[in-house]
């Protein structure tokens, strides 16, 4: 595609409900990174893919939080049991990776509010 | 990767430039200068990056000191469209996890007639 989607645009979700966010990386790019933003707040790391492969989930903030990326294109992050806490948007970003320094494309995000 | 310190917020004249600062006094040798911006309900969007010389594209123009330990961001025309919150972003040539984003809170630009 021509950029960065993510599915759904919006999610209300009943607090203790489990959630699936999608992102679809622009096709090719080799890395993938999941950012939680906060009302008023820049977005903040949760979780790397190169490909397949989740390298780093040092940014996930409980075990509740879950993300894959099975065949190294899509990604799914899934919040389980939800939290009031939870509410924010969760932003994907795809890159090609390497060492060239190409810049990070965001999708527009998926703004989940837990009820 | 270095802290950066932006100014909370701004106001611009449409037609006018904006000249967005930055502080990265503890910016490495090896590290660059990114900026990104986040316009209300979107994901952030690349704008420019450089490491130690000026630089320019479609967008915008950057301007890092000699020392590095500042720079501004320059929107020579700027327009309603352009109103966003904008993030200096320090990182280094890091690849994979480390290529990851540090976002402070940014400057919200609020362009007006």
């Amino acid at each position: 595609g021509a950029g960065v989607s993510q599915s759904p645009r919006y999610k209300v979700a009943k607090r203790g409900q489990d959630v699936a966010l999608r992102c679809d990386p622009i096709s090719g790019h080799v890395s993938l990174f999941w950012y939680q933003q906060a009302l008023g707040q820049g977005p903040e790391f949760l979780t790397y893919f190169q490909n397949e492969a989740q390298l780093d989930k040092s940014g996930l903030p409980s075990d509740r939080f879950f993300a894959e990326r099975p065949e190294g294109s899509v990604s799914t992050l899934k919040i389980q049991r939800t939290q009031q806490e939870d509410s924010a948007v969760y932003l994907c970003a795809s890159s090609l990776g390497g060492l060239d320094l190409t810049e990070a494309f965001f999708g527009q995000g998926t703004r989940l509010t837990v009820v | 990767d270095a802290k950066t310190t932006q100014p909370t917020s701004m106001d611009c004249a449409e037609g006018r430039a904006a000249n967005l600062p930055c502080n990265h006094s503890t910016i490495s040798g090896n590290e660059y200068v990114y900026w990104y911006r986040q316009i209300h309900s979107q994901g952030p969007q690349y704008i420019i990056h450089g490491l130690k010389n000026n630089e320019t594209n479609e967008m915008a123009s950057l301007i890092i000191t000699e020392d590095r330990k500042s720079s501004t961001l320059i929107l020579p025309h700027a327009t309603l469209r352009d109103t966003a919150v904008y993030y200096c972003i320090v990182r280094g040539p890091y690849t994979g996890t480390a290529s990851k984003l540090t976002f402070g809170t940014g400057t919200r630009l609020q362009v007006t007639l």
